[in-house]
């Protein structure tokens, strides 16, 4: 069964701290993804990264960056928490098709963060 | 732009019923089209997968249909149950190839005792 986890599912921070956020799966998946969800909204891609050191921008990178070491652990960073990241945050991982094509996406159990 | 487009209204039926969920999305073309489920508070789990040239593809109590002249798939829950609640999305790969998905906002079930 494929894995992905995050490190944590609640967290509270405050305006300006830097705040990371940890993602793992086990299954050896070459794409990563970072999103968050809001009501209304939807899922909106904030980041991926299809192998190790990539990385390419979603449709919402401002405020945040990405770092991916290691095949199987993807962090977010958000550099200067704001109030308007507070939101559900999800990391998903997939493998490759083929170039460029992804296949279905393995959601871990999402970051629930508040910034106050 | 690509758009997808998922009723944000809740869908409320009785168990037992067919319960069915609608994803129409426009300027676009997708070769295949995803249905999630998801849970409140938890991330979406991965249900069905359908090609283009599929109309149709079942598991379990599960149907979905994909009209690609009506840039539309519908999502059916057969003898539906209380364990069915909950917030479906539909996911397509977008155009550009380079491995981003577009998600409707999804749709929330809840299946009446």
């Amino acid at each position: 069964d494929v894995k992905v986890t995050q490190s944590s599912r609640y967290l509270v921070k405050r305006t300006g701290e830097k705040v990371f956020l940890e993602c793992v799966q086990d299954m050896d998946h070459e794409n990563m993804f970072w999103y968050r969800q809001d009501p209304g909204l939807g899922l909106r891609l904030i980041y991926f990264s299809y192998d190790v050191k990539m990385k390419e921008k979603g449709d919402i990178p401002e405020g945040y960056s990405v770092s991916r070491e290691k095949k199987e652990r993807f962090s977010l960073i958000l550099e200067s928490a704001s109030t308007n990241q507070t939101s559900m945050y999800l990391c998903a991982s997939t493998w490759e098709l083929d170039r460029g094509v992804t296949d279905t996406q393995y959601f871990g159990p999402g970051t629930r963060l508040t910034v106050l | 732009s690509q758009k997808i487009e998922q009723n944000s209204e809740a869908l409320n039926i009785q168990e037992g019923k067919t319960a069915t969920l609608t994803c129409n999305y426009t300027n676009y073309s997708p070769a295949y089209l995803q249905w999630y489920r998801q849970d409140p508070g938890r991330g979406p789990v991965f249900l069905l997968l359908i090609r283009e040239n599929e109309k149709e593809k079942r598991k379990e109590r599960l149907k979905v249909t994909f009209d690609t002249t009506l840039k539309q798939s519908l999502f059916h829950i057969t003898a539906s149950q209380p364990a069915d609640s909950a917030t479906y999305l539909c996911a397509l790969p977008t155009t550009s190839g380079t491995y981003k998905y577009i998600f409707g906002t999804g749709t929330r079930l809840k299946v009446l005792a």
